[in-house]
């Protein structure tokens, strides 16, 4: 079942800071974040296992609380270069990555 | 490396039309994707493999069929374009399941009239 993404899309100024969340209602066993630049391929940007943690990348960070079946991805201080659609993808376990329908992040100076 | 690739990067089809997109990786990786990309619908599993001959069904597999003869290709198959298969075709691979993280192809933008 595809998870679920708000906001669907953001508008923020260079410095400003944003969060993205995603919500399922199955059981998951880890969450995957990707970002995806206009007319461009989606890139990689971490992953989550269960058990609550919470990873960085740069001034990008995420959490996942499994009890909830939510992770939030955090940007801070963002910057020009993070617009672009953000994806989480969920996994149950036995069953392929779904993705949600994306979060589209603007950022303008 | 030139990570994953996809063949061709365009086409144009008519209504049923048959064809053939290949997805090639040398990063060894055993697992391998294919998804359709429509705007606001994000990323849809249309097929994956999680190794050398073997296949599964994602969550929009019909009206496409996939094959992986060799490790390094997943080749997508239409038999009979509809519109409906208008669409971004993007290839993905990745380790396996101790290493999930996915690696996206380019896409391929394809037009159903």
């Amino acid at each position: 079942q595809q998870p679920v993404q708000s906001p669907q899309a953001v508008i923020l100024r260079e410095g400003e800071d944003a969060v993205i969340n995603c919500s399922s209602s199955k059981a998951l066993y880890s969450v995957h974040w990707y970002r995806q630049k206009h007319g461009e391929a989606p890139v990689f940007l971490m992953i989550l296992l269960k058990g609550g943690e919470q990873k960085g990348h740069d001034k990008i960070s995420a959490s996942f609380n499994e009890k909830k079946q939510q992770s939030s991805l955090y940007l801070t201080a963002s910057q020009l270069s993070y617009s672009g659609t953000y994806f989480c993808g969920t996994e149950g376990g036995n069953t392929p990555l779904v993705f949600g329908k994306g979060t589209r992040l603007s950022v303008i100076a | 490396n030139a990570g994953v690739t996809q063949t061709p990067k365009f086409r144009v089809l008519k209504t049923g039309q048959s064809m053939t997109l290949l997805c090639a990786q040398d990063m060894n990786h055993e697992y391998m994707y294919w998804y359709r990309q429509d705007p606001g619908m994000g990323l849809r599993l249309i097929h994956y493999s999680v190794g050398e001959g073997t296949t599964a069904k994602g969550e929009v597999p019909d009206g496409y069929n996939v094959s992986r003869l060799k490790k390094q290709n997943f080749l997508l198959g239409l038999e009979s374009a509809a519109p409906s298969q208008t669409s971004v075709y993007f290839c993905a691979s990745s380790y396996d399941a101790s290493r999930p993280e996915q690696y996206f192809g380019p896409g391929t933008r394809l037009t159903v009239t």
